[in-house]
């Protein structure tokens, strides 16, 4: 079974529109993140959650906004994509503080491209 | 300047050499150091932790801390072809507001080679 999943795997997309990715996890985590690759692989988180809770908010536009209806799920939804917004998008889960030995959990990414 | 700088590469090596990948960092409250490998198209996957300074061996991976010069290393012995991977070194304060943020470096592609 798969530990940490998102849907849809690929998404191709017009600017303008409204999109959402969808991510859950399986392992009785706590704590779930969204991060989001560049083409250069640089990853950058950009949320977190805590039992339902957001805890990090980095400086991400409102265009972007979590949703995590349990601790198992946490969605992203972006408003008005723009073309820098094609990216990988990664989601990951922890027992805890995700640091050191409390491993984060990446799921396989989704891939979005605004055209 | 970003808080984490990492040499993106690429990186090609012939099979069994020993390989050196490093990170710097600005940040003094950086405690937890980790490293990441991330094959093509997928998610990145914990490779090996440290906590403050020192080293860590898991078989073929050593990593290293020195908080004092801020910068930390990873070698690989004995490389092998399925090493061929990006590895990302992150980085993470002890918690409070920073709980469970961790700051990535960009990431060295690395090719070992038969």
């Amino acid at each position: 079974d798969t530990a940490v999943s998102q849907t849809p795997k690929y998404l191709v997309t017009q600017m303008g529109n409204d999109k959402s990715i969808k991510c859950e996890q399986n392992l009785g985590h706590d704590t779930m993140y969204w991060y989001k690759q560049d083409s250069k692989k640089f990853l950058k988180i950009m949320f977190s959650y805590n039992n339902k809770e957001l805890i990090i908010n980095e400086t991400v536009p409102n265009r972007f906004s979590p949703k995590s209806p349990d601790k198992a799920h946490l969605n992203l939804h972006i408003n008005s994509l723009e073309l820098g917004d094609s990216a990988v998008y990664f989601c990951a889960s922890s027992q805890g503080e995700g640091a050191g030995g409390d491993t984060q959990y990446f799921g396989p990414g989704t891939r979005l491209t605004v055209l | 300047q970003k808080e984490v700088e990492q040499d993106p590469g690429p990186l090609s090596v012939p099979e069994g050499a020993i390989v050196s990948l490093n990170c710097t960092y600005s940040n003094s409250a950086f405690q937890y150091f980790m490293w990441y490998r991330q094959y093509s198209r997928k998610g990145p996957e914990l490779l090996m932790y440290t906590y403050s300074s020192g080293n860590k061996e898991d078989g073929r991976f050593t990593a290293q801390v020195d908080k004092s010069s801020k910068y930390i290393s990873l070698f690989i012995r004995d490389s092998q072809p399925s090493d061929s991977a990006t590895y990302l070194c992150a980085m993470s304060d002890a918690g409070g507001t920073s709980y469970g943020k961790l700051t990535f470096g960009q990431g060295t592609i690395l090719t070992v080679h038969p």
